[in-house]
This record gives structure tokens, sequence and C-alpha cells, in this order.
């Protein structure tokens, strides 16, 4: 069966410091993947995608940016982070349209 | 453009209810919908899917209805309990048929 794991589960960092969000796929080939941003009592928004290693499309310009440097993982990173940077980060990966998530990072930037 | 969006941010409902969440997108060339279920501190959960070849689709205790004339879609839980309370979000294919756009989510409180 496929599996879904991100981590750190939560993070605290200051501003201005770097940022590397982790997530890995188990179980699956060639998977779509995706990460999202929540706000606190908001819904999702799609920040990158990638559909193979090496290959991804950004959503919303931003400080933040993304990498594939295997099939199965996927990185979200950020130089200097931002205030606004704060909130529950989600990757996601699907194969033929149904996305299945994993269990988010909570960010906060303090 | 593209957007999803939920006609009310939160339903409160008694259990054993039958609970609807509403849903209604932009993009008429949409040709696949998802309900998910988010717990507090949670990823979404997926719930049922539905094509726009189809006007209703079943499962264990929720129904999806799409009706693609008027860009709307519900998701119906039957015998709500407490254990359903959560934030449903509805969401769509996008354009380009790589990612999902999600709405905003509609909070559901099922009081005992």
């Amino acid at each position: 069966s496929q599996t879904i794991h991100q981590w750190p589960a939560t993070l605290v960092q200051p501003v201005g410091s770097p940022l590397s969000l982790e997530c890995t796929v188990e179980g699956t080939s060639n998977p779509n993947l995706y990460w999202y941003r929540q706000a606190a009592g908001r819904g999702l928004q799609l920040l990158f995608y990638s559909v193979g290693i090496g290959q991804i499309s950004s959503e919303v310009p931003q400080n933040l940016s993304a990498s594939r440097p295997q099939d199965r993982q996927f990185i979200l990173s950020s130089k200097k982070l931002l205030l606004s940077d704060s909130g529950f980060y989600l990757c996601a990966w699907s194969t033929r349209g149904e996305q299945f998530f994993g269990p988010g990072t909570r960010l906060t930037v303090l | 453009g593209e957007s999803v969006g939920l006609h009310l941010p939160t339903l409160s409902v008694q259990e054993g209810d039958n609970s609807i969440i509403n849903c209604a997108y932009s993009n008429s060339a949409s040709d696949y919908f998802i309900w998910y279920k988010q717990e507090s501190g949670k990823g979404p959960q997926f719930i049922i899917d539905i094509r726009s070849n189809m006007d209703k689709r079943q499962g264990q205790r929720v129904t999806v209805l799409l009706n693609k004339t008027v860009k709307h879609l519900s998701l119906q839980i039957a015998a709500t309990q407490p254990g359903d309370s959560a934030v449903y979000f509805c969401a769509e294919i996008n354009q380009a048929g790589t990612a999902l756009i999600f709405g905003k989510g509609t909070t559901l409180s099922v009081s005992s």
C-alpha cells in the first residue's frame, strides 16, 4: 500500500532563517507530487506541483522553492522565512487525479 | 479564472440528522470533483469523487450530487455522527488537468 511521510510535524523558526521540509512517498512510482499551504481557518493553496524528477511548476510567486531530487521525494525550501510563511504545509501525491495527503507540517515563524 | 467556493462556512447539525454541504465551481470545463474531510491538525482525507459524466455517486453514508447546468456540487451525509465533525472541502481539477483547486471549506459541527 502507498504511504506518504512528512517531517517535521511541527517547526518553529525565526524570521530570516532557512527552511527545508521533506516529503516522501512509498508504494508507488512516478507520482505527481504537490505542496500546499493552509493558513489558519482557510482553504488549501497550491504552491508547487511536480510531474517528474527535476520538474517543478510554481503556482504562486513567493519566497519558497521546491525540488524533486528523486522520484518519490519532494522538498520545500526557503532561504529566508517571512512571518507570512507561517501555516500548515501539506504534501500530496496522485497518479490518476485523486490526491492523497500527508500528515502536514505546522510551521510557525516568529 | 478557476475558483471553487462553498455557500456556507459553517454548518451545525444534531446527531442523526442528514447534512448537506454545498459547493459552487466556476470552470465549466472541469470534469473531476472530489470531496475531502479534514480533521483538526491533520491532512485532508478523501471522501468521495465524481466525474462530469455522472450526476450522482453514492458511498457509505455519503452521496455526491453534481449539477453541471448550474455548476453546483453537494455532499450529503446520512445519519450524521459526532465523528463527522470536521472541515469539508470540495475540489475540482484545474484547467491543465494537473492539480486540484480547493474551495475554502465548510466546518461541520455535530452535537449529541
